[in-house]
């Protein structure tokens, strides 16, 4: 079955760098893409980007682009999402979720969300 | 502030219908397909509406999703305590270039 597994809770110091991964298994893992969603305490959902198993190909939410980067390793089939100069408007749980989308003029593709890891919470406190 | 608003609370009673609106503009709702999750307390969202109305297998019929204009809707039938959840409409949006969110609204069952 398809499974998302993410790693444990991160705390990190406001102005440092987190990376958070995400191993696929029970799927071939370049025939899709990932979705990395966050979501504040007590707050609504937010995405922040789509990357291309395939081909590593991404699309940013705008508000991120200047300190985000997602890669993937399809050796491990594994995703990562890089996040720099953390604020404590950073601290959220952080979701990578499978879509099917591949190629950036997959739209409806990169907002299809089938399934989900657990999520992993990174806080931003001094 | 979300591009795309919904109620932030919607409630009703066992067995009504109850729905929750998406609003948006001819840049997001209004050009592309609107699709919707389910968040029960503490788990991750699962999609339950996507292109606008098409249910993914394991949704209950209860559930329907419809559009006009720039705005969509999601509709639960004979409302049940397992409905209890936060709901999110999303979309695409030209503008941006990307997939927006609304800010979610909270379903109680009374």
């Amino acid at each position: 079955q398809v499974r998302l597994v993410q790693s444990g809770a991160e705390v990190k110091k406001p102005g440092a760098s987190v990376r958070v991964s995400c191993k696929a298994s029970g799927y071939t893992f370049n025939t899709f893409g990932i979705v990395w969603v966050r979501q504040a305490p007590g707050q609504g959902l937010e995405w922040l980007g789509w990357i291309s198993a395939y081909n590593g190909d991404t699309n940013y939410a705008q508000r991120f682009r200047d300190r985000l980067i997602m890669t993937t390793d399809t050796s491990t089939s594994t995703a990562s999402v890089e996040l720099r100069s953390l604020t404590s408007d950073d601290t959220a749980v952080y979701f990578c979720a499978r879509c099917p989308a591949t190629y950036p003029y997959d739209h409806g593709g990169q907002y299809f969300l089938d399934y989900w890891g657990p999520g992993q919470l990174v806080t931003v406190s001094s | 502030q979300s591009v795309l608003t919904q109620p932030p609370s919607a409630s009703g009673i066992p067995g009504q219908r109850v729905t929750i609106s998406c609003s948006g503009s001819s840049s997001n709702i209004g050009s592309n397909f609107v699709y919707w999750y389910q968040q029960l307390p503490g788990t991750a969202p699962r999609v339950v509406i996507y292109r606008d109305n098409q249910r993914p297998s394991g949704v209950p019929d209860r559930l329907s999703g419809s559009k006009s204009g720039t705005s969509a809707s999601l509709a639960i039938s004979g409302l049940r305590s397992e409905d209890e959840a936060d709901y999110y409409c999303v979309t695409w949006d030209d503008t941006l270039s990307g997939p927006v969110f609304g800010g979610g609204t909270k379903l109680t069952v009374l």
